[in-house]
């Protein structure tokens, strides 16, 4: 139980274009998604927090309006890299929560975004 | 050995021996701690977790012992395999949930 997929796993675009990332909890309702990066070698960074039907919430230095996130159900959210550039190569990990007591995030398997 | 430097700390063991992999967190306030393994190009993969009202946790051959006196934390893997090899990252949690990750160590196990 607790899995979380992510789609793509890998995507490579032009500068300037925007991508959409998904994360899906498969066996469970996640009240809380959260979406990271991870440069190589590095550790995970939080970006920002999103709770279903609710604005998200984003980490200093993080822009949302660069980074779109909506959490339109239970059991999905979406992160847009919007006009992406070479800079924004990382790579971007969710992980979803269930909110029932505990602290335990279920992460997904990652997307790797390879911008040209 | 252990080394740190421009990448990630890296710690080489024997397959077999027992692993101590250490971890300083930031923020006193942190009641919940918790022991990640990350493999190359995948999401971090839960092992262990403890929260600040214990000081030692056991699971299957991983032991997780807290020192909140000087904000540190360690993972003990007993009869380090080769499977074992990954990055392994420490969080602490600030508020509800909200995790902050520690810079990660490589255990790399030799056959």
């Amino acid at each position: 139980g607790a899995v979380v997929s992510q789609h793509p796993s890998r995507v490579i675009c032009k500068s300037g274009t925007s991508v959409k990332i998904e994360c899906r909890s498969l066996d469970f309702q996640a009240t809380t998604m959260f979406w990271y990066r991870q440069f190589p070698k590095k550790s995970l960074m939080l970006m920002a927090t999103s709770n279903e039907g609710s604005k998200a919430t984003y980490e200093q230095g993080v822009e949302k309006d660069k980074f779109l996130i909506n959490h339109a159900s239970l059991t999905l959210s979406t992160l847009t890299v919007t006009s992406a550039h070479p800079e924004d190569s990382s790579f971007y990990i969710c992980s979803a929560a269930t909110g029932e007591g505990g602290n335990e995030q279920f992460f997904g398997p990652g997307t790797r975004l390879t911008v040209l | 050995g252990e080394s740190v430097g421009l990448h990630l700390p890296t710690l080489s063991v024997q397959e077999g021996d027992n692993s101590i992999i250490n971890c300083a967190y930031s923020n006193s306030a942190s009641d919940y701690f918790i022991w990640y393994k990350q493999e190359s190009g995948k999401g971090p993969q839960f092992i262990i977790d403890i929260r600040s009202n214990m000081d030692k946790r056991q699971g299957q051959r991983v032991t997780v012992l807290l020192n909140k006196t000087v904000k540190h934390l360690s993972l003990q893997i007993a009869a380090t395999q080769p499977g074992d090899s990954a990055v392994y990252f420490c969080a602490e949690s600030l508020g509800f949930q909200k995790l902050v990750f520690g810079t990660g160590t490589r255990l790399l196990v030799s056959p």
